[in-house]
């Protein structure tokens, strides 16, 4: 699956409850992304990690938590206070022994309120 | 930081035409740019990327284009094919973090 793989493909949340979506690759690959993508607005950045036990907000990183304890597995917690959390999102992940690398993109977690 | 913006939205060309999709951006300091295309219900995949110490590269039917005095990049597809139906992303980065544009959904007719 190129190397990074996202869980589950299709998630369902309640109103109030927390989800976590995994993310795990084993390109030892140095920085880890978590992007959403809505129809029309592209993709945006909600958190970013460059090393173990090390990450940075992104652009809308309210209502959203990670954790970086492994270099290969860099999970996303969706919480009750993100407000709209239907969307599709994205893992990708680069190494940064090579500058400006292309990202490689998991295949991407479908979340839906239910 | 980055802002990326990408025109236009939507592009419908006949099966044989060409396809341009154009970008500009905002920091000076951005120094790579790839473009990605998406399939409906697929992940991103990486079609050409650009450095800024280049003006241009192409890669058979598909071409980029850099104009860093005016912060804008193209992306120019040839001959274009039924399979080239998709959504285009461009992005830019200093370094290590990628700021996408908002999108181009192409639709090639045949």
């Amino acid at each position: 699956d190129g190397g990074i793989t996202q869980s589950p493909k299709y998630l369902f949340r309640k109103e109030g409850q927390n989800v976590t979506l995994s993310c795990e690759q084993n390109l030892n690959h140095d920085a880890m992304y978590w992007y959403r993508q809505d129809p029309g607005q592209g993709l945006r950045l909600i958190y970013y990690s460059q090393i173990v036990n090390d990450f940075q907000k992104g652009d809308i990183a309210e209502g959203y938590s990670v954790s970086r304890e492994k270099k290969e597995s860099f999970p996303l917690t969706v919480t009750s206070a993100q407000k709209n959390p239907t969307a599709f999102y994205l893992c990708a992940s680069h190494s940064e022994g090579i500058p400006n690398y292309g990202y490689t993109f998991g295949s991407g977690t479908r979340l839906t309120v239910v | 930081g980055e802002n990326v913006e990408q025109h236009p939205s939507t592009l419908s060309v006949q099966e044989g035409d060409s396809a341009v999709i154009k970008c500009t951006y905002s920091d000076s300091a951005s120094n790579y740019f790839p473009w990605y295309k998406q399939e409906l219900g697929k992940r991103p995949q990486l079609i050409i990327d650009i450095r800024s110490n280049v003006g241009e590269k192409k890669d058979q039917r598909i071409a980029v284009t850099l104009n860093k005095t005016a912060k804008h990049f193209s992306l120019h597809i040839t001959e274009t094919q039924p399979e080239d139906s998709a959504v285009y992303f461009c992005a830019a980065s200093n370094d290590y973090k990628l700021s996408f544009g908002a999108g181009t959904t192409v639709t090639v007719r045949a």
